[in-house]
């Protein structure tokens, strides 16, 4: 049974539109929640963290965690053909974090 | 140089080879990781080092050994490896292994091909 589930996608976007990546985990012990973003060819990179229920903003990026639900999302306003990537969903019970496959980006210019 | 550097980047070996790879962070984290990253799969765990102690080592088979020398430097020792272990290997580091255990940071990753 997978720990954290991601849509693979790919997800298209129009440039300047709203990009909503969702994540669901199984493990209620897991207390932390992250997003990486992995550029082809390049290693994971953390863009948010979210530890409590409701939403976090960091600029273009909305992380918004529902633990009765057990659920994440990644909203990313505005996009750009530079946030074309794929993003990896993590969570941990601070101890043991586990990722999900990432859900692909492609922002159409 | 700063952050996690992984050597080589890319590695090719034969199943009756030894080699290893070799990671180096230089951001005073007490903790390093290795995984493993396939196509389409989520990062799979390899082994954990807090402290140059190893406190994980997720049923990986014994053809892969982990090294950690000091905290600043893991190294994974391949040997007798199968075409099935081709992928990419990420080396990670954290402040501190358990608390805020995501926010990890990479290497580039070494790129494994087993003929």
């Amino acid at each position: 049974q997978k720990e954290v589930e991601q849509n693979s996608g790919p997800l298209s976007v129009p440039e300047g539109a709203i990009a909503s990546l969702n994540c669901t985990y199984s493990d209620r012990v897991s207390q932390s929640f992250f997003w990486y973003r992995q550029y082809s060819g390049k290693s994971p990179e953390l863009i948010m963290s979210i530890y409590s229920n409701g939403d976090k903003e960091d600029g273009r990026f909305t992380a918004q965690l529902n633990k009765a639900s057990q659920y994440v999302s990644l909203l990313i306003r505005d996009s750009q053909p530079s946030d074309s990537a794929t993003y990896l969903c993590a969570a941990s019970d601070d101890y043991k974090l586990s990722f999900g496959a990432g859900t692909t980006v492609t922002v159409r210019a | 140089e700063t952050g996690v550097t992984q050597t080589p980047r890319h590695l090719v070996m034969g199943m009756t080879n030894k080699k290893s790879l070799k990671c180096e962070q230089h951001l005073g984290h007490n903790a390093m990781y290795w995984y493993k990253q396939s196509a389409k799969k989520p990062l799979e765990l390899m082994f954990v080092y807090s402290l140059e102690e190893r406190v994980e080592n997720n049923s990986v088979p014994s053809r892969f050994s982990p090294e950690c020398p000091n905290s600043s430097h893991l190294f994974l020792h391949l040997h007798t490896l199968q075409p099935e272990d081709s992928a990419l290997y990420l080396c990670a580091s954290s402040q501190r292994q358990g608390t805020n255990t995501g926010e990890l940071f990479f290497g580039e990753g070494s790129r494994l091909t087993v003929l």
